[in-house]
């Protein structure tokens, strides 16, 4: 059973372009969060989506990102006109359940690098 | 406001003692907490488990405890080895997943 895949591994784009980076949830799991880790700094919550939905966007920068989660295929975390500022590492995790207290745990991908340049 | 604290940047110990790291959380009713281990270059994973009407949780050489009183989780590692070594991050399980900062733990030969 394949874990939570996370491509691509190391991105590099320079200011102006658009980063895409995608995640296939392991199998039978219809939740994903996105995380992002700044050097040296811990994870921080961006984003939590269903097949279809958004149920919580709260640490999502107002500009420049989204988040999707189609009914087919990975789930994309999208920035648009990246900037120096958002070099990091993006983490996906996937659980088969909503968390909110139900004890599920939740399984995380290898990471995304993004450098911007 | 909700705030994790985990006790320390980072611990140093010497390989055979025991590691305890410190989670604290404030302005949080979680019913569980999660503890995960992070190696540089990788995501986290998953170690432990406990929930609040659990004093105590133990797995091999890890063991956590609990205490909704004094709102803090403690991680101990017996008989620590070098191959210990990594980040471990507390998480609180909420609507979402909550990380405390991590502490780096460094088990020295």
């Amino acid at each position: 059973n394949a874990g939570v895949m996370q491509n691509p591994r190391h991105l590099v784009r320079r200011r102006g372009q658009e980063a895409r980076l995608r995640c296939s949830p392991m199998k039978g799991h219809s939740h994903v969060y996105w995380y992002r880790q700044l050097p040296e700094e811990g994870l921080k919550f961006m984003v939590y989506l269903q097949k279809e939905n958004i149920i919580d966007e709260s640490g999502m920068p107002k500009e420049r990102f989204s988040a999707e989660f189609p009914k087919e295929g990975p789930s994309i975390l999208r920035i648009q006109q990246v900037v120096r500022g958002d070099s990091a590492a993006y983490f996906c995790a996937s659980s088969p359940q909503s968390t909110g207290n139900s004890g599920n745990t939740i399984y995380f991908g290898e990471g995304s690098w993004l450098t911007v340049v | 406001s909700q705030k994790i604290e985990q006790n320390s940047e980072a611990l140093n110990i010497q390989e055979g003692k025991t590691a305890t790291l410190t989670c604290n959380y404030t302005n949080y009713s979680p019913a569980y907490l999660q503890w995960y281990r992070q190696d540089p270059g990788r995501g986290p994973v998953f170690l432990l488990l406990i929930r609040e009407n659990e004093k105590e949780k133990r797995k091999e050489r890890l063991k956590v405890t609990f205490d909704t009183t004094l709102k803090q989780s403690l991680f101990h590692i017996t008989a620590s080895q070098p191959a210990d070594s990594a980040t471990y991050l507390c998480a609180v399980d909420g609507q979402n997943f909550v990380f405390g900062p991590g502490t780096r733990l460094s088990v020295l030969p």
